[in-house]
């Protein structure tokens, strides 16, 4: 079945402690993007990625960094996560550019 | 700041056909508009997209006016399951994923 998956689904940690959610597509897409949605501001970007070894900044980059060394992962990374940053997580892929993205089912973060 | 001006809600009788509108009055030639749609904080579910031409597919139709400013999402025959909130997004063909999501149309299906 063709899909985006995340893992953690859910996770609660600390000020601090660093951790890693990681995002798998099986549909050898290019095109891979981190958003975090919470209330009141919707879906923003986080990092976009158009090929393997190619990442960019969306509109929220701060405190996270990502990696695309294969092109089915590309996992997010938050060195010191903080409380700003409890959030729902969403990774998203698509074939090409000007197709619809297909999105993972997310990671619920909260930062204590 | 969002492109496109969705209403805030809307309800819709089960069996009848959900007419979502969108205008997006300052988009551009090569804009195309994206619907998606997220059913209660699951990932968002691409629709249907389009330039300037009607376009359906198994989902839904995308009615787009002559003049581009807005646009009118169709499902034909809403289920209970089409309950979410749908969102209007605008784009240029050769950005990078920067989808900019505004607040969307909470669709409500009542039996």
């Amino acid at each position: 079945e063709a899909q985006v998956t995340q893992n953690p689904r859910y996770l609660i940690t600390v000020t601090g402690k660093k951790l890693t959610v990681t995002c798998s597509q099986n549909m050898n897409h290019e095109y891979m993007s981190w958003y975090r949605q919470d209330p009141g501001l919707g879906l923003r970007q986080i990092y976009y990625s158009m090929n393997v070894e190619v990442t960019d900044k969306g509109d929220v980059p701060e405190g996270y960094k990502v990696s695309r060394k294969e092109k089915r992962n590309f996992p997010l990374i938050l060195e010191s996560p903080s409380p700003n940053q409890t959030s729902l997580y969403f990774c998203a892929s698509s074939p090409r550019l000007g197709i619809g993205q297909f999105f993972g089912p997310g990671t619920r973060l909260t930062v204590l | 700041d969002a492109k496109t001006t969705q209403p805030p809600s809307m309800d819709c009788a089960e069996g009848r056909a959900a007419n979502l509108p969108c205008n997006h009055s300052t988009i551009s030639g090569n804009e195309y508009v994206y619907w998606y749609r997220q059913i209660h904080s699951q990932g968002p579910q691409y629709i249907i997209h389009g330039l300037k031409n009607n376009e359906t597919n198994e989902m839904a139709s995308l009615i787009i006016t002559e003049d581009r400013k807005s646009s009118t999402l169709i499902l034909p025959h809403a289920t209970l399951r089409d309950t979410a909130v749908y969102y209007c997004i605008v784009r240029p063909p050769d950005s990078n994923y920067q989808l900019i999501w505004g607040a969307g149309t909470k669709l409500i299906i009542k039996p």
